[in-house]
């Protein structure tokens, strides 16, 4: 079956540490996205691409950055990881004819 | 801009009982309309959406909702409450066209008491 996956699910890190986390799918869908979910805010999109070499700001990107090599993959990188950026990550990938959004089962990261 | 407004953080249900949770959107055209849930360390799924047709829209798990212009609302009923349904619940509104980023709610937290 046809999955979305984000790896670590669990990573603790130190300000100032730069951090990667992973997502890949295997839908084929052109269309990724971050959002972090904090309490209170519920999800909030950090960055999306509708496709290979196409990448995007939402409305929290700052500290944030995304590359898009190929279809499967769109990795999100933290620079210069900060304690506001602790919280859980999530990535979500949605075929070109539907609204639904396909989520992975986040990633929790930890700023120390 | 898009936004969704979910008033109530936390609700609590007797099982068996039957539940409605609010959901407001702000949009200027037709919205893509979603309820997405989530259970504890888990990541969203979707129990139902609205494109456009008939305004009462079924999901899984028993769910329906009922898209409202008139109220730019999309609550979301189940008849009768389920110890398995006590779970986060997210509203989201997309926009209809290519790409449709969804802007999601802040979550309603069901309890269910048995």
């Amino acid at each position: 079956d046809a999955e979305i996956t984000q790896s670590p699910r669990h990573k603790i890190t130190e300000t100032g540490r730069q951090v990667t986390l992973a997502c890949h799918q295997t839908w084929n869908h052109n269309n990724m996205f971050w959002y972090r979910q904090d309490l209170g805010h519920g999800l909030r999109l950090i960055h999306y691409s509708y496709g290979v070499q196409d990448t995007n700001k939402g409305e929290v990107s700052d500290g944030y950055s995304v590359s898009r090599s190929n279809t499967e993959d769109l990795p999100l990188t933290l620079e210069s990881a900060a304690s506001s950026q602790t919280s859980v990550y999530f990535c979500a990938s949605r075929g070109d004819m539907t609204g639904e959004l396909f989520f992975g089962e986040g990633s929790r990261l930890t700023v120390l | 801009a898009q936004s969704v407004t979910q008033p109530d953080i936390h609700i609590t249900v007797s099982e068996g009982a039957s539940l409605e949770l609010r959901c407001n959107y702000s949009y200027g055209a037709t919205p893509y309309l979603f309820w997405y849930v989530q259970s504890p360390g888990q990541g969203l799924q979707l129990l139902l959406k609205y494109f456009s047709g008939d305004t009462l829209v079924q999901g899984i798990k028993g769910f329906e909702a009922e898209f409202k212009r008139s109220q730019s609302s999309f609550n979301l009923r189940k008849p009768s409450v389920h110890w398995s349904d006590a779970a986060e619940y997210f509203c989201a509104v997309g926009e209809m066209e290519y790409g449709n980023k969804l802007v999601f709610g802040a979550g309603t937290i069901l309890r269910v008491k048995s």
